[in-house]
C-alpha cells in the first residue's frame, strides 16, 4: 500500500532563513506522481508542484526548490530566505493508479511551519 | 478562471442531525473527488467520480454519507445522521480528466463541528 510520511509535525524559523521540509514515500508502482500543496490558515490546499517518478531532476521556482531522490524514496522541499507568508502547512502527496485508470491521492500528515520576524 | 467553489464554509450541527454540503468544481472539469480532513491529519479521499458516475467510494461510509452529482458538474455530499467524529473540514477538488498524472486542486473546504 502508498504511504507518505513527514516526520516533521511543527518548524518554526526566523525569517529569512532557509528551510527544508522532509518528505519519505512508499509504493509498489514503478510509475507515480507525486506533490506539494500548501494549506494556510484560510484552508484551500494551493498545488506547488507535480514530479513524476521518471523525472529526477531538481526543480527551483523563485523561492522554492524541490530534491526528489528516487534511491531513498524521498521528495524534499525547501523555501529559501523565508517569509511571513510561507507560514501554512505544507502537505507531501503520492499518486498511483488504483482501480483501472483511477487515480488515488495519498496524503502525508502535514508539517506546520512557523515563519516570524 | 474561477476556482472550485464550496458552501457552506462553516456549519455547526448536532449529533444524528443531517448537513449537506455543495461544490462546483473548476469549468471544464471531468473529475471531481470530496475529501475528509481530519483535524491535524492530511485529506483522505471519500469519493472520486468521473463526470456523474462513480469512480471509487471504497472509503465512504455509506452508511450514513452520501454524494451525487447529477449531470456531471455540480456535487452534494451529504451526511445522514452525523456523529461526533464527523467533525472535520471536507474538502472538495477536480481536475481535468482522471488518472495519476492529474493535478488535482482543491476548494476552500466546508468546517463542519458536530456537537
Amino acid at each position: 500500500a502508498q504511504k507518505v510520511t513527514q516526520a516533521q509535525t511543527e518548524i518554526s524559523v526566523v525569517e529569512k532563513e532557509d528551510v527544508t521540509l522532509d518528505c519519505v514515500y512508499e509504493t509498489r508502482d514503478t510509475t507515480y506522481y507525486l506533490f506539494w500543496y500548501k494549506q494556510p490558515p484560510s484552508g484551500e490546499l494551493v498545488f506547488l508542484i507535480r514530479r513524476n517518478s521518471f523525472d529526477e531532476q531538481n526543480e527551483i521556482s523563485g523561492r522554492y526548490s524541490w530534491n526528489f531522490q528516487k534511491s531513498t524514496s524521498s521528495f524534499n522541499f525547501t523555501i529559501t530566505a523565508s517569509q511571513v507568508v510561507d507560514s501554512a502547512v505544507y502537505f507531501c502527496a503520492l499518486s498511483e493508479a488504483n482501480t483501472g485508470t483511477a487515480s488515488k491521492l495519498t496524503f502525508g500528515t502535514g508539517t506546520r511551519l512557523q515563519v516570524t520576524l | 478562471e474561477a476556482g472550485v467553489a464550496q458552501s457552506p464554509r462553516y456549519k455547526i450541527i448536532e449529533k444524528r442531525q443531517s448537513v449537506a454540503f455543495w461544490c462546483n468544481p473548476i469549468s471544464g472539469h471531468a473529475t471531481l473527488y470530496w475529501y475528509q480532513q481530519i483535524l491535524g491529519q492530511g485529506p483522505k479521499l471519500l469519493i472520486q467520480f468521473q463526470n456523474n458516475g462513480v469512480v471509487d467510494d471504497s472509503q465512504l461510509p455509506k452508511d450514513r454519507f452520501s454524494a451525487e452529482r447529477l449531470k456531471g458538474v455540480d456535487s452534494t455530499l451529504k451526511i445522514q445522521p452525523a456523529k461526533l467524529e464527523d467533525s472535520a473540514v471536507y474538502l472538495c477538488a477536480s481536475s481535468p480528466l482522471r488518472g495519476r498524472q492529474e493535478t488535482q486542486y482543491f476548494g476552500p473546504g466546508t468546517r463542519l463541528l458536530v456537537l
